[in-house]
């Protein structure tokens, strides 16, 4: 059982439609949240860190942003393109150095 | 740099055969983890190791064993496959000086038959 969850599932968009999804996790003993992103037949990548509450992290189109008191994350894709195609995963870390990831959002982006 | 480095890439195994997936990483990091991802699953934390010495288990670690052979190497054995055990098998390595941000490498494709 998945105490990370993700939504939605996946997600099929048009080239330049802007999009965002969502990672719920236990709003106690929080250190961090973690956001991957991970293209087909290639291994998981990092994209952000966040460790305060109130967090917004940017890279390039992409943007996220953190409420650890209500447990919740969200990743923003401002003018999807077909390379933003792939699962972007999160990961919650508690106390020490585990990450307990989600199932993942798979993203779809046609041209 | 390589990263991190996983060896095989691919494997076939019959039921009850027995391999060793090795894992090596070059970034000087204390922690290693070793994962298997399923469809709709994501990625589940099978053993990890704190530091060289020490190894621990994660969330789904029956039918595996790990040994952390120095600081650079942590190998996971399957002992006797079977068909549940076929996945994909990540390791990753993670240090307090990189915010505890995870670096995988390229993954294990194993089918047990």
């Amino acid at each position: 059982i998945l105490n990370v969850e993700q939504s939605p599932q996946s997600l099929h968009v048009q080239e330049g439609d802007s999009t965002n999804f969502t990672c719920s996790f236990p709003s106690s003993n929080f250190y961090a949240l973690h956001w991957y992103r991970w293209e087909t037949a290639k291994s998981p990548e990092a994209l952000f860190v966040m460790t305060l509450n109130g967090d917004e992290k940017k890279k390039g189109r992409i943007s996220a942003t953190l409420n650890t008191k209500e447990g919740y994350s969200y990743l923003y894709i401002k003018g999807s393109q077909p390379e933003d195609s792939a699962t972007y995963l999160c990961a919650h870390r508690e106390y020490g150095n585990k990450l307990v990831f989600g199932a993942g959002t798979i993203l779809r982006v046609k041209s | 740099n390589a990263g991190v480095t996983q060896t095989p890439k691919f494997q076939v195994l019959k039921t009850g055969q027995s391999m060793t997936l090795q894992c090596a990483q070059d970034m000087n990091h204390n922690s290693m983890y070793w994962y298997r991802q399923d469809p709709g699953m994501g990625l589940r934390l099978i053993y990890y190791s704190a530091s060289e010495g020490t190894t621990d288990k994660g969330e789904v670690p029956n039918g595996y064993n790990v040994s952390r052979l120095n600081k650079r190497e942590f190998s996971l054995r399957l002992e006797s496959a079977a068909p549940s055990q076929t996945s994909v098998y990540f390791c990753a390595s993670s240090d307090r000086t990189d915010v505890w941000e995870q670096y995988f490498g390229p993954g294990t494709r194993l089918t047990v038959t």
